[in-house]
């Protein structure tokens, strides 16, 4: 069964450096997302991608954050300079279409900033 | 400012006996429904997504309706398990169609 796959599973990074978290969606899926979820805390929204390019972000999504889909497999979601708040379990996810279909998501980066 | 809500937030359940929570969303500009569970380190699992009103969604022991003209949705499970212990997530798409989620229903199954 096709699957999204996200590398790293864990990530520790000192604060102030750059993280590069990775993800494969599902080959034929058109939408890409990604999402966190801090410790206890809901699961928010940080992007969309859609047609090569950002169709949605959230406030979340600050200049410190890009994503990108260099070579029409991987995604990337991009921290320039990271902050201790960014540790969070990020997620990636795909889907055939918008809202109406379901959204496939991928194991999830845990992000520790120290 | 969309808001989705789920009731109640934890649920303790015996084995074996039936359950179900609530899930809230504005009832104007309706597009879809979507349940997904999460289980403790795994990703979140879609369920159903749900599009008609008064539509009843049904995968093993578990089920879901739907009313968009009140905005809501319940899902049921029959039956409990200890499998079924996880965190259930709602969410509903907003007028960009990006996922506006629910803070979710985190399901305990006592043996």
């Amino acid at each position: 069964e096709p699957e999204v796959t996200q590398t790293p599973s864990h990530q520790v990074t000192q604060m102030g450096q750059e993280v590069i978290l990775r993800c494969v969606p599902i080959s034929n899926h058109l939408y890409f997302y990604w999402y966190r979820q801090i410790l206890g805390q809901k699961v928010e929204f940080l992007v969309s991608f859609y047609n090569n390019e950002i169709s949605e972000k959230s406030e979340i999504f600050d200049d410190q954050f890009s994503v990108e889909r260099p070579d029409g497999s991987n995604f990337t979601l991009k921290i320039r300079s990271t902050k201790l708040e960014d540790s969070a379990m990020y997620f990636c996810a795909s889907s055939a279409l918008a809202g109406g279909t379901e959204a496939f998501f991928g194991q999830g980066t845990r992000l520790t900033v120290v | 400012i969309l808001n989705v809500e789920q009731s109640p937030q934890s649920l303790h359940v015996q084995e074996g006996d039936s359950t179900n929570f609530t899930c809230s969303f504005p009832s104007s500009n309706f597009y879809a429904l979507h349940w997904y569970r999460w289980e403790t380190a795994k990703s979140p699992e879609a369920l159903f997504v749900m599009t008609l009103n008064g539509d009843e969604k049904k995968k093993g022991r578990i089920s879901a309706t739907l009313n968009t003209k009140e905005g809501y949705s319940y899902l049921y499970i029959k039956g409990s398990q200890p499998e079924d212990s996880a965190t259930y997530l709602c969410a509903f798409p907003d007028s960009n169609y990006q996922l506006i989620w629910g803070a979710g229903t985190k399901l305990i199954i006592k043996p």
